[in-house]
């Protein structure tokens, strides 16, 4: 059975860091692209960053870009994302989530297949 | 960065009923276009990808359609566990962007 487990979330002041991490289990985690999305209270959801199966192409939304850090440890399963200088703004669950590939007609279509049960991140003095 | 919009923005509806959501990229995105659904607290589940292939497990009371810009998720027969809110999300491009979502309660 597929599983990812977050953890790491917390209550932090405006300008600190969190390291937040993804336990993976079930499947080749090595084999998988992953993503962070979060998701602030009531609001719907945002995808924050991607890494690659290998960590050798990583992307950042703009709302995060030079402040969060993904990364990730094959050997160990894990994801994880390094978040500074926070900001009340980045209040939110932050999920997990595995990307897979598809194919319509022959062209390969990603999507989130798997996603953990969310950390709550908040951001207030 | 591709903009995506969903109507309604929710909607109410009796056990049974059809259901319809409408997803509208701001540009062309081909087939590049999930759905996904979101229960209170929990995490989204994926429902379909690639626009119309239902995810394994999910009920084939769910379907998808579109191409292009305009996109459509419908429940042929709304069930009690079926309300939830419901996301569209591009995956054309980086940032794989979501639509705003459409709650779907109990009329």
């Amino acid at each position: 059975e597929v599983q990812l487990v977050e953890s790491g979330g917390g209550l932090v002041q405006p300008g600190g860091s969190l390291r937040l991490s993804c336990a993976a289990s079930g499947f080749t985690f090595s084999s998988y692209e992953m993503n962070w999305v979060r998701q602030a209270p009531g609001k719907g959801l945002e995808w924050v960053s991607y890494i690659s199966s290998s960590g050798s192409t990583i992307y950042y939304a703009d709302s995060v870009k030079g402040r969060f850090t993904i990364s990730r440890d094959n050997a160990k399963n894990s994801l994880y994302l390094q978040m500074n200088s926070l900001r009340a703004e980045d209040t939110a669950v932050y999920y997990c989530a595995r990307e897979s590939t598809g194919y319509s007609y022959g062209s390969p279509l990603n999507y989130f297949d798997y996603w953990g049960q969310g950390t709550l991140v908040t951001v207030s003095s | 960065d591709i903009q995506m919009t969903q109507s309604p923005s929710s909607l109410s509806a009796s056990v049974g009923d059809r259901v319809t959501i409408t997803c509208r990229a701001s540009q062309s995105i081909s087939s590049y276009l999930n759905w996904y659904q979101q229960k209170p607290g929990k995490a989204p589940k994926l429902l379909i990808y690639a626009a119309s292939s239902l995810q394994s497990g999910v009920p084939s009371r769910f379907s998808g359609s579109g191409s292009g810009t305009d996109f459509t998720l419908t429940i042929s027969s709304l069930q009690p566990e079926d309300f939830a809110t419901y996301y569209c999300q591009q995956s054309y491009s980086t940032p794989g962007t979501f639509g705003p979502g459409t709650k779907v309660d109990i009329k």
